[in-house]
């Protein structure tokens, strides 16, 4: 299976301020990576997929760049309801699989 | 609008069978794949199998003995059971869809909690 390590754990920022979520691959997935967020009590929201695509109706200071083995997605602008978990996923081969998570909170 | 929403008990003892129903609305299960996913306490997440629009199904290795998805088209439902479950099944566990088999998943369910205790 494809290890996902993804960076950092936790992440404190206020909004306004522009963070950088890391995600790297144990070997190449091509540009086949995706990104959710998860708010508890809500359905998960994919955001990105093929590395870089903006999902429908996700705003456009979500974006997400890297290809082979590493990828980074970035909020820019902070919004208070961009405060939450965030998690990378290859869906380049089976089975998928999932980083570890970054939780991002209010400073 | 798409819709998944999980149901099921939400304790189960250990060596029992867990049983999980995913309802869908807004959309015939009879196209696209979906599947169940997993998140263990600590937010490790775990991508379980899925169930094809023609009943095929794919399992994760890691389940692949314990684990059957099954679906009732007439109620646009499908079903998750995992068997001789122990503590280290309790997790949220979630349905979700795949347009296609190699895209990510693009509509989610709110989540379940099923905790494994005696």
């Amino acid at each position: 299976d494809v290890q996902m390590t993804q960076s950092p754990y936790n992440l404190a920022a206020s909004p306004g301020e522009s963070v950088s979520i890391n995600c790297k691959a144990s070997k190449s997935i091509s540009k086949y990576l995706a990104w959710y967020q998860q708010k508890p009590g809500k359905a998960n929201k994919l955001l990105i997929y093929d590395g870089s695509t903006l999902q429908s109706g996700i705003p456009s200071r979500f974006s997400g760049s890297g290809s082979g083995t590493d990828f980074t997605l970035t909020i820019r602008s902070l919004e208070p309801e961009d405060f939450g978990l965030y998690y990378c996923q290859q869906h380049n081969e089976y089975p998928p699989t999932f980083g570890a998570g970054t939780k991002l909170e209010l400073k | 609008e798409v819709q998944l929403q999980e149901s099921g008990p939400g304790l189960v003892k250990p060596s029992q069978s867990l049983s999980l129903t995913c309802s869908v609305t807004g959309y015939s299960i009879t196209s696209n794949y979906w599947g169940w996913i997993r998140k263990f306490p600590g937010n490790k997440m775990e991508w379980m199998g899925y169930i094809s629009y023609s009943g095929s199904t794919s399992y994760n290795p890691s389940l692949k003995s314990r684990i059957s998805i099954t679906r009732d088209t007439s109620k646009n439902q499908f079903f998750l059971q995992l068997n001789s479950v122990t503590t280290e099944d309790t997790a949220t566990y979630y349905c979700a869809r795949l347009e296609q088999l190699y895209l990510p998943f693009d509509y989610w369910g709110q989540g379940v909690m099923v905790t494994v205790s005696s």
